[in-house]
Order: structure tokens, then sequence, then C-alpha cells
């Protein structure tokens, strides 16, 4: 079965600092992969995602993420983060039986410091 | 983007008492919608796939008696919890999908509290 992992529970940055969120996968074939973010009582908003191609992914507001498949990662990094990036952010791996039927990771806090 | 409209944002219940929510599709076709449940603090872990004309499909551990999940039109899923109690309290979110889109579109979610 398909699983997710974000190994950082929560991450602090400064504003204006860099941001690398980590995603590790685990699935059989090669994976749908999404990135969403989340703000306080919200639904998610998609960032960007991978189906194939282009290992390097652009998303919305700055936001691009790497599908390396040698380490199963497909980490989301931003140059330079503000302030309203301070939010609740998910990796998800589409199943196998249909690529939106979406397993989530546990998710990454991001608090951003002025 | 495709958008999703989920009603209500919020809901407080008696205990026992049941509660729909609703899923619309605004602007496409959903011909899958996915249904989502969220306890706080925590990830999105799926509930049921539900096919329009189609019964749902949940996901082991989850009570289809309990969870009523309708997907009667092309617009529109509804969950239903019945005989709610404290324990069903938690953030229920919505997805929906059509056959031309490569990606699912979430609603705003719905925080049900029962009391």
């Amino acid at each position: 079965a398909q699983s997710v992992t974000q190994p950082d529970i929560h991450i602090t940055v400064s504003e204006g600092a860099s941001l690398e969120l980590r995603c590790n996968y685990s699935y059989g074939a090669t994976p749908y992969l999404f990135w969403y973010v989340q703000s306080p009582g919200q639904g998610l908003q998609l960032l960007l995602k991978y189906f194939s191609g282009d290992t390097l992914v652009q998303g919305i507001k700055g936001f691009e993420a790497e599908f390396k498949r040698s380490q199963s990662s497909f980490n989301l990094r931003k140059p330079s983060v503000h302030w309203s990036d301070a939010a609740e952010y998910f990796c998800a791996v589409g199943a196998v039986t249909g690529f939106q039927k979406l397993v989530f990771g546990t998710g990454t806090r991001l608090l951003v410091s002025p | 983007g495709a958008v999703v409209s989920q009603h209500p944002s919020w809901v407080i219940c008696k205990s026992g008492t049941s509660v729909k929510i609703e899923c619309r599709s605004l602007d496409f076709q959903a011909t899958t919608m996915f249904w989502y449940r969220q306890f706080p603090k925590q990830s999105l872990m799926l509930m049921a796939t539900s096919n329009e004309g189609s019964k749902a499909t949940y996901e082991q551990g989850v009570e289809k008696d309990k969870f009523l999940i309708n997907h009667a039109s092309l617009t529109l899923s509804t969950l239903t919890v019945t005989s709610a109690h404290p324990e069903d309290s938690s953030f229920y979110i919505c997805s929906a999908t059509g056959t031309e889109n490569t990606e699912a579109f979430f609603g705003q979610g719905t925080r049900l509290t029962v009391v």
C-alpha cells in the first residue's frame, strides 16, 4: 500500500529565508505526487503536482518541488518565505486505484518568524 | 481552477442527532467525490469514495451505516453523520473530480462539533 512520510512535524523559518519541506513516499510504480497547503480551519489548496516528465515542478506562490525516484522523495522548496506562508503543508500520493484518491502524509506545520 | 463548495462550514449538534454535509461542484461535473476526515493536528484520512449514481465505497474501519453518503447527481454529494456522538467531532473535507480532470478539487471543509 502507498504511504507518505513527512518527517518534520513543524518547522520554523525566518521571513526571507529559504524553505525545504521533506516528503518521502512508498509506492510500487511511478507515483502521482501532490503538495497541498491548509490554512487554519480551511480546506486544501493545491500548490503543485507531479505526474511525469520534468522532475522539477513549479507551483503557485513561488513553490517548487523536485521528484527524486532514487530517494523516493518529493521535497517542497521556496527560496524566500513570506509571513503569509505560515500554514500546514501536506504531501500526498495518488492511490493505485485512482490518482485523485489521495494518501496524505501527516503534515508539516510551517511557522514564520519575523 | 474548478470550484468545490462545502456547506455548512461549521455545525454544532446535539448527541444523538443527525447532521448532513453537502459538497457541490460549481463549475464542472463531478463523477467522483471523496470524503475525508481530519482530527485536530492530524492528517486527512479517506473515509469513502462515491461515484455518481453508485453506492459509495468505504475505507476499512469506516461505518457505512453511520456515515451515509449519497451522490445522486453530478454536482452534489452529501455525507450524513447519523446518531452523532462527541467522538464524531472532527473536520470533514470533500474533494471532487471529473473525467476531464487530472486532480481532485477540495471543498473548504466542515467543522462538526457534537455536544
